[in-house]
């Protein structure tokens, strides 16, 4: 079945050290999303890429980072220079054919620092 | 700016009784609307959407929305809960053509048996 691979689930996380999360997808989509949720905020854009090698900045870019070297991966990296990183964080995809412009959502991955 | 507002962040509903929720909307121009549902812990699954044409949009698990541009309004209906719509529900907006959706803060929904 096509869909969108979150890794790792839940991750741990010290203080000052960088952490990558995973988003692999498999329905051949263009533009990818990373999107991060905090309680009573509703979801939040960070980057997203409409095609490979090139990415844009959402709202809350800053402290993290992203690459899009292959169409199907869409990692992305919390740097020690993010303040608050602990959050559920959701990766989706989006196809540009006829009837699209839905976004279809992994799992999510629970970044907790301690 | 584009915006979404949800009034509700928490309603209780007891099973078998019909449910609202309510979405508005900033947006200058013919938005693309959405409603998802996340459980606890999981991704967002899409229930419903509007992007042009019948302003009362059929979903998945007998949901139905209504556009009203007039009070630029996209509020969610089902006629009868079931425990299992306990959940969080997201509306959303999205420019015509970027994929990118500006969220609610999301109305977490409980069922009383």
């Amino acid at each position: 079945d096509g869909g969108i691979t979150q890794s790792p689930k839940y991750l741990f996380r010290k203080e000052g050290q960088n952490v990558t999360l995973s988003c692999e997808q498999n329905l051949n989509h263009d533009a990818m999303y990373w999107y991060r949720q905090d309680p009573g905020q509703g979801l939040r854009l960070i980057y997203y890429s409409q095609i490979v090698n090139d990415f844009q900045k959402g709202d809350i870019a800053e402290g993290y980072s992203v690459s899009r070297e292959k169409k199907e991966s869409f990692p992305l990296t919390v740097t020690s220079a993010q303040k608050n990183p602990t959050a559920f964080y959701l990766c989706a995809s989006i196809s540009r054919g006829a009837g699209a412009n839905v976004l279809t959502f992994g799992a999510g991955s629970r970044l907790t620092v301690l | 700016a584009q915006s979404v507002t949800q009034p509700d962040i928490h309603i209780t509903v007891s099973e078998g009784a019909s449910l609202e929720l309510r979405c508005n909307y900033s947006y200058g121009a013919t938005p693309y609307l959405f409603w998802y549902v996340q459980s606890p812990g999981q991704g967002l699954q899409l229930l419903l959407k509007y992007f042009s044409g019948d302003t009362l949009v059929q979903g998945i698990k007998g949901f139905e929305a209504e556009f009203k541009r007039s009070q630029s309004s996209f509020n969610l209906r089902k006629p009868s809960v079931h425990w299992s719509d306990a959940a969080e529900y997201f509306c959303a907006v999205a420019a015509s053509n970027t994929g990118k959706l500006i969220f609610g803060q999301g109305t977490t929904l409980q069922v009383k048996p």
